[in-house]
């Protein structure tokens, strides 16, 4: 089955600076990839996704990439505020009501 | 905003008792899963359940776990003989239809003694 490995487990970043988060995955039948935040007392939180028809996907600060070939997609947060302190995870999945196989989280801090 | 509930929000229980878990999703969704997350893993997929009957269980989705609707509004998890290995965090989510986003709820930390 599917398995999806993430890196850094925690990560800490000055405010203001970028933060990248990278994840494999398994499998190639997979092809939506979402990103959750999680804080605190708070189930995951979808903040963006990417099918595996798109290589790149930007929301205003927040950005995925994604390489099919490598089976590699990633989190760019730019310009970090305090509020972007949270668990972070990636995930993969068949398509937006399929199970969804979560990455084992990175723990982002956006030091002062 | 429509959010998933889920109560209660922590749960002790012994050894071998019965628990069950509450969820009550977003009131126009029909699709339902249940996840968990076991301190410092990663979160799980369990089983998703639409149009009254499970869709698809993980292997940890034994035979000591149920799922029910037993009304309109909730969805509830089973586990009918605790063990300490179920121990952990069980988020419910819930979609409002094929291709649309799954909402999760705050979770149930379960703690089995």
């Amino acid at each position: 089955g599917e398995n999806v490995e993430q890196h850094p487990s925690t990560l800490s970043v000055q405010e203001g600076d970028s933060a990248v988060i990278k994840c494999t995955y398994s499998d190639s039948a997979s092809n939506y990839f979402p990103w959750y935040k999680q804080e605190l007392g708070k189930g995951p939180q979808l903040i963006i996704d990417i099918r595996s028809n798109v290589g790149e996907k930007k929301d205003q600060r927040i950005a995925v990439t994604l390489n099919k070939t490598a089976k590699h997609f990633s989190l760019h947060i730019t310009e970090t505020q305090p509020e972007d302190s949270a668990v972070y995870f990636c995930a993969a999945s068949m398509s937006r009501d399929d199970k969804i196989i979560f990455g084992k989280g990175t723990r982002l801090h956006i030091l002062p | 905003e429509p959010e998933v509930t889920q109560t209660p929000s922590h749960q002790v229980t012994q050894m071998g008792q019965e628990v069950i878990l509450r969820c009550v999703p977003i009131s126009n969704h029909l699709y339902f899963y249940w996840y968990r997350q076991i301190l410092g893993q990663k979160v799980e997929f369990l089983v998703s359940f639409y149009n009254n009957e499970i869709s698809e269980k993980s292997e940890i989705f034994d035979d000591q776990f149920s799922v029910e609707r037993p009304d309109g509004s909730n969805f509830t998890l089973k586990i009918r003989s605790t063990k300490l290995e179920d121990s952990a965090m069980y988020f419910c989510a819930s979609t409002v239809a094929g291709g649309s986003e799954q909402y999760f709820g705050p979770g149930t930390r379960l703690t089995v003694t």
